[in-house]
């Protein structure tokens, strides 16, 4: 009883540099989300995917892709990344209807230097 | 727009302390869902409670309660005689009626010491 898997757990990075955060979830879930927490912002909306080949941006999208790649997995892109994306990264996905809580993921630990 | 208040940014008891986390949410909506999370140290966010706005009756839950008030747009957690494994970062958030984005607060970090 995986729930949602995200990797890597810890990353760091050069500015400048690209990398993709995997997410993955074996609950059947139709919606999946991006979202980063830093110290005093509590958590922030980066992209979500509503349903399989859709996606939209969030509250922080800037600096980021995604891909819904098929309705279990949902990647995050960085494709230069920048000192500002050091945070830590959380995926999370529910079943379709606004009564649903998330299922989080255990959390990426990004640094940029 | 949707918002979410948690006033306190950390609170520090000693065990045995009831302790209050306050939330108070801002929508135009009429619909809407409530959600408490529990971020232990370890790092994870654990879902604790879901409200729907339309069901004001509070919810007591072992040593938690929560205290939902429509007239005053809050969603107060309590935790009675706190236990150190309580010591974590708690966050409200708010989900409106037909949206599937979760709004959430900045977060409380409680402590609780021996």
């Amino acid at each position: 009883n995986a729930g949602v898997t995200q990797t890597p757990k810890f990353q760091v990075l050069k500015t400048g540099q690209s990398m993709t955060l995997q997410c993955a979830q074996d609950m059947n879930h139709n919606s999946m989300y991006w979202y980063r927490q830093d110290p005093g912002m509590g958590l922030r909306l980066i992209y979500y995917s509503a349903s399989e080949g859709t996606t939209d941006k969030g509250e922080v999208p800037n600096g980021y892709n995604v891909s819904r790649l098929n309705k279990r997995e949902f990647s995050l892109r960085l494709e230069s990344a920048a000192p500002s994306q050091t945070s830590v990264y959380f995926c999370a996905s529910t079943r379709s209807g606004p009564t649903y809580g998330y299922t989080f993921g255990s959390g990426t630990r990004l640094t940029v230097v | 727009a949707q918002k979410v208040t948690q006033a306190q940014t950390e609170i520090s008891v000693v065990e045995k302390e009831d302790v209050t986390l306050d939330c108070v949410y801002e929508t135009r909506d009429t619909t809407y869902y409530l959600f408490w999370y529990k971020q232990p140290p370890s790092g994870e966010l654990v879902f604790l409670i879901r409200r729907n706005s339309f069901d004001e009756q509070n919810e007591i839950s072992g040593r938690y309660s929560w205290n939902f008030q429509k007239s005053t747009s809050s969603f107060n957690f309590t935790i009675t005689a706190s236990q150190v494994v309580d010591s974590a970062v708690y966050f409200c958030a708010l989900k409106r009626g037909g949206s599937e984005k979760l709004v959430f607060g900045k977060g409380m970090k409680l402590t609780v010491n021996p």
